[in-house]
């Protein structure tokens, strides 16, 4: 079955640190990679995604995350964490003959100042 | 701003009656799909749509019914409400044909009694 799995329900990161929040996949075929937040009782905004090309996809508010075929991730990474930060992220992920989206349960993100 | 709008931030329902949820879209999206959204369990598909008056069923559809009409409006028709439907309801949007990020509306948490 296609997969998108975030292993850790919940990640805690000192204001200034760098995070990372992990995400991999299991499909076949070739996949486009996505990562969402969603923010207190709101919808999701799209951060970024990977369709093809360079490994390391920079997005909205400093975020970027690096694919790597090989181990089937799509990490998502920023430099220098933000309180503000604080949320809950999907990994979601489409095939290249499908638009649908599979989803990751979420991580939630607590930055602590 | 490009928006997709559901109709109610929170609702409460009781159990057995006919609950409709509606979504609109200002972008001329051609797919519009309805997850729920349950702690630990991340999205799940309800059902989906690709056109005008098609529509298709996602991973959960029982329980549930949807109708489009119009390109810019999917409506989420629970049948006869049960408690187990206790959920936040997610709207969302994209372009077909290609592997565009999703337009996600505010939600709208729905609270069966």
């Amino acid at each position: 079955a296609q997969s998108v799995a975030q292993p850790e329900d919940q990640v805690n990161v000192a204001e200034g640190n760098p995070l990372t929040v992990k995400c991999t996949y299991s499909v076949s075929g070739n996949p486009y990679l996505f990562w969402y937040v969603q923010y207190p009782n709101r919808g999701l905004q799209f951060l970024l995604k990977y369709i093809t090309g360079d490994n390391l996809v920079k997005g909205s508010y400093g975020f970027e995350a690096e694919f790597n075929k090989s181990q089937t991730s799509f990490h998502l990474k920023k430099p220098s964490a933000l309180v503000s930060d604080s949320a809950l992220y999907f990994c979601a992920c489409a095939l290249d003959s499908n638009y649908q989206l599979i989803w990751g349960a979420g991580t939630k993100l607590i930055i602590k100042p | 701003d490009v928006k997709v709008t559901q109709s109610s931030r929170y609702l409460v329902k009781r159990t057995g009656e006919k609950v409709f949820l509606e979504c609109v879209q200002d972008m001329d999206h051609e797919n519009m799909f309805w997850y729920r959204q349950d702690p630990g369990l991340g999205l799940r598909l309800i059902y989906f749509s690709y056109d005008v008056k098609m529509k298709e069923k996602g991973d959960i559809p029982e329980g549930y019914s949807v109708s489009r009409e119009k390109k810019e409006r999917f409506s989420l028709i629970l049948e006869s409400a049960s408690t187990n439907q206790t959920s936040m309801y997610l709207c969302a949007s994209s372009f077909h044909g290609t592997v565009r990020s999703y337009t996600f509306g505010s939600g709208t948490r729905l609270t069966v009694v």
